[in-house]
Protein backbone atom coordinates (compact mmCIF):
# COMPACT_ATOMS: atom_id res chain seq x y z
CA UNK A 1 0.00 0.00 0.00
CA UNK A 2 2.47 3.29 -1.46
CA UNK A 3 1.90 6.02 0.50
CA UNK A 4 1.58 9.58 -1.12
CA UNK A 5 4.57 10.05 -4.03
CA UNK A 6 5.96 13.26 -4.74
CA UNK A 7 8.17 13.73 -7.68
CA UNK A 8 10.79 15.24 -7.77
CA UNK A 9 12.55 15.23 -4.56
CA UNK A 10 14.56 17.95 -5.28
CA UNK A 11 14.81 20.36 -7.66
CA UNK A 12 16.72 23.28 -8.76
CA UNK A 13 15.87 25.78 -11.21
CA UNK A 14 17.17 29.50 -12.34
CA UNK A 15 15.35 32.40 -11.35
CA UNK A 16 12.37 33.06 -13.72
CA UNK A 17 11.70 29.14 -14.87
CA UNK A 18 9.13 26.87 -13.84
CA UNK A 19 8.76 24.89 -11.48
CA UNK A 20 6.15 21.86 -11.53
CA UNK A 21 5.78 19.35 -8.48
CA UNK A 22 3.85 16.20 -8.94
CA UNK A 23 1.73 14.49 -6.46
CA UNK A 24 0.08 11.40 -6.04
CA UNK A 25 -2.28 10.62 -3.13
CA UNK A 26 -2.56 7.88 -1.61
CA UNK A 27 -4.69 4.74 -2.55
CA UNK A 28 -8.67 5.43 -1.95
CA UNK A 29 -7.51 9.07 -0.95
CA UNK A 30 -9.21 11.95 -3.18
CA UNK A 31 -8.48 15.18 -1.43
CA UNK A 32 -5.07 16.98 -1.57
CA UNK A 33 -3.74 19.58 0.69
CA UNK A 34 -0.48 21.29 -0.45
CA UNK A 35 1.78 22.88 2.38
CA UNK A 36 5.16 24.81 2.25
CA UNK A 37 8.01 24.66 4.29
CA UNK A 38 10.51 27.62 4.77
CA UNK A 39 13.69 27.13 6.12
CA UNK A 40 13.39 26.94 10.02
CA UNK A 41 9.76 27.06 9.98
CA UNK A 42 6.51 24.82 10.39
CA UNK A 43 3.95 24.01 7.68
CA UNK A 44 2.11 26.79 6.13
CA UNK A 45 -1.32 25.78 4.39
CA UNK A 46 -1.43 26.47 0.57
CA UNK A 47 -4.19 25.11 -1.10
CA UNK A 48 -6.94 22.26 -1.24
CA UNK A 49 -8.41 20.16 -3.73
CA UNK A 50 -10.72 17.62 -4.96
CA UNK A 51 -10.92 15.99 -7.88
CA UNK A 52 -10.98 18.52 -10.74
CA UNK A 53 -12.03 21.07 -7.73
CA UNK A 54 -9.78 23.88 -5.86
CA UNK A 55 -11.57 23.92 -2.55
CA UNK A 56 -9.58 26.43 -0.85
CA UNK A 57 -6.69 27.85 -2.08
CA UNK A 58 -6.48 30.78 0.87
CA UNK A 59 -2.80 30.28 1.69
CA UNK A 60 -1.69 30.36 -2.04
CA UNK A 61 0.10 33.54 -3.41
CA UNK A 62 -2.19 35.34 -5.78
CA UNK A 63 0.70 35.71 -8.59
CA UNK A 64 2.44 32.44 -9.97
CA UNK A 65 1.38 29.94 -8.14
CA UNK A 66 -1.20 27.58 -9.38
CA UNK A 67 -2.66 24.43 -8.15
CA UNK A 68 -4.93 21.55 -10.14
CA UNK A 69 -6.04 17.81 -9.26
CA UNK A 70 -7.52 16.26 -12.59
CA UNK A 71 -9.59 13.67 -13.14
CA UNK A 72 -6.81 11.81 -13.97
CA UNK A 73 -2.97 11.95 -12.84
CA UNK A 74 -1.67 13.79 -9.99
CA UNK A 75 -1.78 16.91 -7.84
CA UNK A 76 0.18 19.43 -9.85
CA UNK A 77 1.65 22.57 -8.23
CA UNK A 78 2.96 25.06 -10.86
CA UNK A 79 4.96 27.96 -9.65
CA UNK A 80 5.44 30.42 -12.90
CA UNK A 81 8.53 32.70 -12.81
CA UNK A 82 10.33 31.01 -9.75
CA UNK A 83 12.35 33.56 -7.65
CA UNK A 84 15.04 32.69 -4.95
CA UNK A 85 12.60 33.39 -2.07
CA UNK A 86 10.21 30.36 -3.53
CA UNK A 87 13.15 28.09 -1.89
CA UNK A 88 11.05 26.08 0.77
CA UNK A 89 10.22 22.48 0.85
CA UNK A 90 6.63 21.61 -0.49
CA UNK A 91 4.64 19.23 1.19
CA UNK A 92 1.49 17.63 -0.19
CA UNK A 93 -0.67 15.72 2.33
CA UNK A 94 -3.97 13.45 1.08
CA UNK A 95 -6.80 12.22 3.29
CA UNK A 96 -10.10 9.76 2.27
CA UNK A 97 -12.20 12.35 3.02
CA UNK A 98 -11.92 16.47 3.60
CA UNK A 99 -13.78 15.84 6.90
CA UNK A 100 -12.04 15.07 10.03
CA UNK A 101 -9.93 12.84 8.32
CA UNK A 102 -5.92 12.51 9.09
CA UNK A 103 -4.02 13.70 6.11
CA UNK A 104 -0.93 11.95 5.61
CA UNK A 105 2.29 13.29 4.17
CA UNK A 106 3.99 12.67 1.34
CA UNK A 107 8.00 13.31 1.65
CA UNK A 108 7.70 16.57 -0.32
CA UNK A 109 9.78 18.22 -2.56
CA UNK A 110 12.77 20.64 -1.98
CA UNK A 111 13.10 23.97 -4.55
CA UNK A 112 15.85 25.39 -4.58
CA UNK A 113 15.76 28.79 -6.76
CA UNK A 114 19.60 29.32 -8.03
CA UNK B 1 -8.27 32.28 14.28
CA UNK B 2 -6.60 28.47 15.03
CA UNK B 3 -3.48 28.77 16.40
CA UNK B 4 -0.65 26.22 17.59
CA UNK B 5 2.15 27.22 19.93
CA UNK B 6 5.33 25.37 20.86
CA UNK B 7 7.44 27.43 23.15
CA UNK B 8 10.29 24.97 23.32
CA UNK B 9 13.01 25.54 20.41
CA UNK B 10 15.48 22.79 21.43
CA UNK B 11 15.28 20.10 23.73
CA UNK B 12 17.76 17.67 24.70
CA UNK B 13 16.98 14.49 26.62
CA UNK B 14 19.46 11.36 28.18
CA UNK B 15 18.74 8.28 26.00
CA UNK B 16 15.91 5.66 27.47
CA UNK B 17 14.79 9.28 29.67
CA UNK B 18 11.10 10.60 29.00
CA UNK B 19 10.53 13.74 27.40
CA UNK B 20 7.44 16.36 26.84
CA UNK B 21 6.89 18.19 23.95
CA UNK B 22 5.15 21.56 25.13
CA UNK B 23 2.11 22.23 22.24
CA UNK B 24 -1.16 24.27 23.35
CA UNK B 25 -3.16 25.64 21.33
CA UNK B 26 -6.41 28.42 20.04
CA UNK B 27 -9.75 27.55 18.87
CA UNK B 28 -13.51 28.16 18.76
CA UNK B 29 -14.49 25.14 16.67
CA UNK B 30 -15.93 22.53 20.31
CA UNK B 31 -15.12 19.77 17.73
CA UNK B 32 -10.95 19.64 16.25
CA UNK B 33 -8.71 16.99 16.20
CA UNK B 34 -4.52 17.84 17.54
CA UNK B 35 -1.98 15.74 15.59
CA UNK B 36 1.92 15.29 16.08
CA UNK B 37 4.05 14.38 13.29
CA UNK B 38 7.57 13.55 13.47
CA UNK B 39 10.08 15.27 10.71
CA UNK B 40 13.42 13.45 10.96
CA UNK B 41 16.57 15.42 9.46
CA UNK B 42 15.56 13.24 5.68
CA UNK B 43 12.63 15.70 5.93
CA UNK B 44 9.67 13.55 5.10
CA UNK B 45 6.88 14.02 7.86
CA UNK B 46 5.43 10.63 9.89
CA UNK B 47 2.13 11.04 11.67
CA UNK B 48 2.79 9.86 15.24
CA UNK B 49 -0.39 10.57 17.12
CA UNK B 50 -4.05 11.93 16.88
CA UNK B 51 -6.42 13.05 20.31
CA UNK B 52 -10.14 14.21 18.92
CA UNK B 53 -11.32 17.07 21.41
CA UNK B 54 -14.23 14.61 22.70
CA UNK B 55 -12.08 11.83 23.00
CA UNK B 56 -12.17 10.81 26.95
CA UNK B 57 -9.17 9.22 27.27
CA UNK B 58 -5.81 10.69 26.23
CA UNK B 59 -4.86 9.21 22.96
CA UNK B 60 -1.22 6.49 23.37
CA UNK B 61 0.62 4.58 20.38
CA UNK B 62 3.59 2.72 21.71
CA UNK B 63 6.00 5.39 23.33
CA UNK B 64 3.84 8.00 22.62
CA UNK B 65 0.92 9.27 24.54
CA UNK B 66 -0.73 12.75 24.06
CA UNK B 67 -1.15 14.49 27.42
CA UNK B 68 -4.54 16.23 26.49
CA UNK B 69 -5.57 18.89 29.18
CA UNK B 70 -8.77 20.37 27.26
CA UNK B 71 -9.16 23.14 29.69
CA UNK B 72 -5.70 24.51 29.67
CA UNK B 73 -6.07 24.18 26.01
CA UNK B 74 -2.71 21.94 25.84
CA UNK B 75 -2.11 18.86 24.16
CA UNK B 76 2.16 18.55 25.30
CA UNK B 77 3.35 14.94 23.48
CA UNK B 78 5.31 12.21 25.68
CA UNK B 79 8.00 10.28 24.72
CA UNK B 80 8.86 7.44 26.94
CA UNK B 81 12.07 5.59 26.71
CA UNK B 82 13.90 7.98 24.50
CA UNK B 83 15.89 6.38 21.62
CA UNK B 84 18.84 8.48 19.41
CA UNK B 85 16.17 7.41 16.45
CA UNK B 86 14.11 10.40 18.15
CA UNK B 87 15.93 13.24 17.40
CA UNK B 88 14.18 15.04 14.66
CA UNK B 89 11.63 18.07 14.84
CA UNK B 90 7.97 17.60 16.00
CA UNK B 91 5.10 18.80 14.77
CA UNK B 92 2.06 19.96 16.63
CA UNK B 93 -0.89 20.72 14.85
CA UNK B 94 -4.94 21.23 15.01
CA UNK B 95 -7.58 20.65 12.04
CA UNK B 96 -10.31 22.72 13.08
CA UNK B 97 -13.02 24.12 10.85
CA UNK B 98 -12.26 26.89 9.11
CA UNK B 99 -14.68 28.02 5.93
CA UNK B 100 -16.68 25.51 5.89
CA UNK B 101 -14.02 22.69 5.99
CA UNK B 102 -11.72 21.43 8.38
CA UNK B 103 -8.42 23.03 8.11
CA UNK B 104 -4.95 21.96 9.40
CA UNK B 105 -2.62 24.62 11.26
CA UNK B 106 0.91 23.94 12.12
CA UNK B 107 2.93 25.37 15.04
CA UNK B 108 6.74 25.97 14.44
CA UNK B 109 8.24 22.87 15.75
CA UNK B 110 10.40 21.53 18.60
CA UNK B 111 13.91 20.10 17.60
CA UNK B 112 14.36 17.56 19.58
CA UNK B 113 18.12 15.82 20.26
CA UNK B 114 18.55 12.78 21.82
CA UNK B 115 21.92 11.92 23.77
CA UNK B 116 23.69 8.70 24.54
Amino acid sequence: NAGVMQNPRHLVRRRGQEARLRCSPMKGHSHVYWYRQLPEEGLKFMVYLQKENIIDESGMPKERFSAEFPKEGPSILRIQQVVRGDSAAYFCASSPGGGRDTQYFGPGTRLTVL
Amino acid sequence: AQKITQTQPGMFVQEKEAVTLDCTYDTSDPSYGLFWYKQPSSGEMIFLIYQGSYDQQNATEGRYSLNFQKARKSANLVISASQLGDSAMYFCAMRANSGGYQKVTFGIGTKLQVIP
